[in-house]
């Protein structure tokens, strides 16, 4: 059974620091990495994707992968109140797999 | 561009009821995936389709739920008949193809109530 897992939270990060959210796959094989973010009553939307190890940045988002211990997480650089949501982490191999989700507040 | 496109937004029906979930993907895109999202369980691949084929349905619940998919910008999710625990929102969406990391679009899901 493939997993994806992720702390529930809810993580409360203050406005202007770094929000870190983490999250770690069971399948070794799995070969790309998206994170999705989803606004209470609405749908996920994507925000990052990775394939390759190492650092990936957009803007104030940096989605981070090492495939040797199986863990994907995003960094979100001077948060803002319009961050809060949930965080959905997702692993793509011949399906995609959701974790649960982290929520995420941050404090004005 | 359009969106995922799902109808309705809303439905409330009794249990026993049939329910037909509809869903418009993404022009061009050859994969089409329908979700179901409740506080307990988070979101679950239900079934997939590529190329109007349906690949992988081992997230059906049960026989109850069926899927399909009869041409390339219109899919069908139907529950007959509908159980209060069935009440959940169910998604679809699109991608360009299922191969290597194409990323998903989502519709705005529907909200489905069973009582």
């Amino acid at each position: 059974q493939k997993e994806v897992e992720q702390n529930s939270g809810p993580l409360s990060v203050p406005e202007g620091a770094i929000a870190s959210l983490n999250c770690t796959y069971s399948d070794r094989g799995s070969q790309s990495f998206f994170w999705y973010r989803q606004y209470s009553g609405k749908s996920p939307e994507l925000i990052m994707f990775i394939y390759s190890n190492g650092d990936k940045e957009d803007g104030r988002f940096t989605a981070q992968l090492n495939k040797a211990s199986q863990y994907v997480s995003l960094l979100i650089r001077d948060s803002q109140p319009s961050d809060s949501a949930t965080y959905l982490c997702a692993v793509r191999d011949d399906k995609i797999i959701f974790g649960k989700g982290t929520r995420l507040h941050i404090l004005p | 561009d359009a969106g995922v496109i799902q109808s309705p937004r809303h439905e409330v029906t009794e249990m026993g009821q049939e329910v037909t979930l509809r869903c418009k993907p993404i022009s061009g895109h050859n994969s089409l995936f329908w979700y179901r999202q409740t506080m307990m369980r988070g979101l679950e691949l239900l079934i997939y389709f590529n190329n109007n084929v349906p690949i992988d349905d081992s997230g059906m619940p049960e026989d109850r739920f069926s899927a399909k998919m009869p041409n390339a910008s219109f899919s069908t999710l139907k529950i007959q008949p509908s159980e209060p625990r069935d009440s959940a929102v169910y998604f679809c969406a699109s991608s360009p193809s299922t191969l290597g990391g194409q990323p998903q679009h989502f519709g705005d899901g529907t909200r489905l109530s069973i009582l």
